[in-house]
């Protein structure tokens, strides 16, 4: 099956790390991506890493994906106002033709 | 990245009437795009893949005659809700991959807040 899957709410103060977690069920999926919703916005692709990596860094964005478990995380370092949104993660197979969305983990940063 | 245009990005309407929802791909080409609706507080679900110049694929459960694709050219996709009803208000979104693109990633549009009064 595609089931993805988040916890629904993190809080953090600013400046702290936050972590975001996220779990799949098909072992089949190629790529897994985190995308950030602002309110009443689209989705803005923040990172995506393959399947065969461990580990993918872009400035504060760590994704660490750890395939045996299907486990993903998404950890922000120095985490801002300005990243308070809703996190979603996502996985694709095949030719990418179809994403499949968990529920949105809604990040509050507290200054 | 490339960018993804939604238009309207917020309509009102009566039950009955249909509406129209633009995607255009501004700066890339996209042999595909993709539909997705957002109930509140809830995860994107894939309504259709719309294909340049073919019949879009449906998921199950939509139904193919109210919600109407259309992908005329390259940088254009629509989607029409008809006979809208009350229970089809829903933030409407859609994506788009570029033509030949190596990437994996997937552009969306800003979405569209679709309220049926």
């Amino acid at each position: 099956g595609e089931d993805v899957e988040q916890s629904l709410f993190l809080s953090v103060r600013e400046g702290d790390s936050s972590v975001i977690n996220c779990t799949y069920t098909d072992s089949s999926s190629t790529y897994l991506y985190w995308y950030k919703q602002e309110p009443g916005a689209g989705l803005q692709l923040l990172t995506y890493i393959f399947s065969n990596m461990d580990m993918k860094q872009d400035q504060r964005l760590t994704v660490l994906l750890n395939k045996k478990d299907k486990h993903l995380s998404l950890r922000i370092a120095d985490t801002q106002t300005g990243d308070s949104a809703i996190y979603f993660c996502a996985e694709s197979k095949g030719n990418f033709n179809k994403f499949y969305f968990g529920s949105g983990t809604k990040l509050n940063v507290k200054p | 990245g490339a960018v993804v245009s939604q238009h309207p990005s917020r309509v009102i309407c009566k039950s009955g009437t249909s509406v129209k929802i633009e995607c255009r791909s501004l700066d890339f080409q996209a042999t595909t795009m993709f539909w997705y609706r957002q109930f509140p507080k809830k995860s994107l679900m894939l309504m259709a893949t719309s294909n340049e110049g073919s019949k879009a694929t449906y998921e199950q459960g939509v139904e193919k005659d109210k919600f109407l694709i259309n992908h005329a050219s390259l940088t254009l996709s629509t989607l029409t809700v008809t006979s809208a009803h009350p229970e089809d208000s829903s933030f409407y979104i859609c994506s788009a991959r570029e033509v030949g693109q190596g990437s994996p990633e997937a552009f969306f549009g800003q979405g569209t807040r679709l309220t049926v009064v």
